[in-house]
């Protein structure tokens, strides 16, 4: 399977600041994705990273709070805008070759507290 | 639209005990059904997975049974170790969506 790569692996952050973070894949995978997991709780999900367009949300996130780029089929960006406390979750990237019934790959995740 | 259900949320097991955890669905347009595990400080790594027109799947220690008609599957781990103290989450898939499970905390006792 594809090796991910997310950088940072933590920060800790001052509120009302952002945080770009990165997601390499060793190989070019068809979809891209972006979670967010709160301390002992389950993976939400908060869009699909669309290569050469806008990236597609899911209700309770927007572009403007979680801009998201992918200029290639191996590296994506998830900003994380004018923090605050709440922020504070992990966030992972994950990869899948393609549709249909086949698993994603996530990376380790980046570790994120805001003061 | 698809709503998993896991349990139990924790389980402790004697090690070389047998461990199992099940999750339920609700749409029965869901095809796939993997299972990860998460280590501390780690992202969840896929341990197995199981397709719509399988009943059963089994890769050493590890097996997943899956009911269609019930929309159930459960993940069943024996002889276990306490490298599989870990969160495991059980998945179902829908073309490209994946709803995951609330997550069960394993852990194997020496």
């Amino acid at each position: 399977s594809a090796v991910i790569s997310q950088k940072p692996s933590r920060d800790i952050c001052q509120r009302g600041t952002s945080l770009t973070i990165q997601c390499q894949v060793d190989s070019q995978v068809t979809m891209m994705f972006w979670y967010r997991q709160q301390p002992g709780q389950s993976l939400t999900l908060i869009a699909t990273a669309n290569q050469g367009s806008e990236a597609t949300y899911e209700s309770g996130f927007v572009i403007d709070k979680f801009p998201i780029s992918r200029p290639n089929l191996t590296f994506s960006t998830l900003t994380v805008s004018n923090m605050s406390p709440e922020d504070s979750s992990i966030y992972l990237c994950s990869v899948r070759d393609r549709g249909g019934s086949q698993p994603q790959h996530f990376g380790d995740g980046t570790r994120l507290s805001i003061l | 639209g698809e709503n998993v259900e896991q349990h139990p949320s924790t389980l402790s097991v004697q090690e070389g005990d047998s461990a199992v955890i099940k999750c339920t669905y609700s749409d029965s347009a869901s095809n796939y059904f993997p299972w990860y595990k998460q280590e501390l400080g780690k992202g969840p790594q896929l341990i197995i997975d199981i397709r719509s027109n399988v009943g059963e799947k089994k890769d050493q220690r590890i097996a997943v049974t899956l009911n269609k008609t019930a929309k159930h599957f459960s993940l069943h781990i024996t002889e276990t170790q306490p490298e599989d103290s870990a969160v495991y989450f059980c998945a179902a898939s829908i073309g490209n969506q994946f709803h995951f499970g609330t997550g069960t905390s394993l852990t194997v006792i020496p």
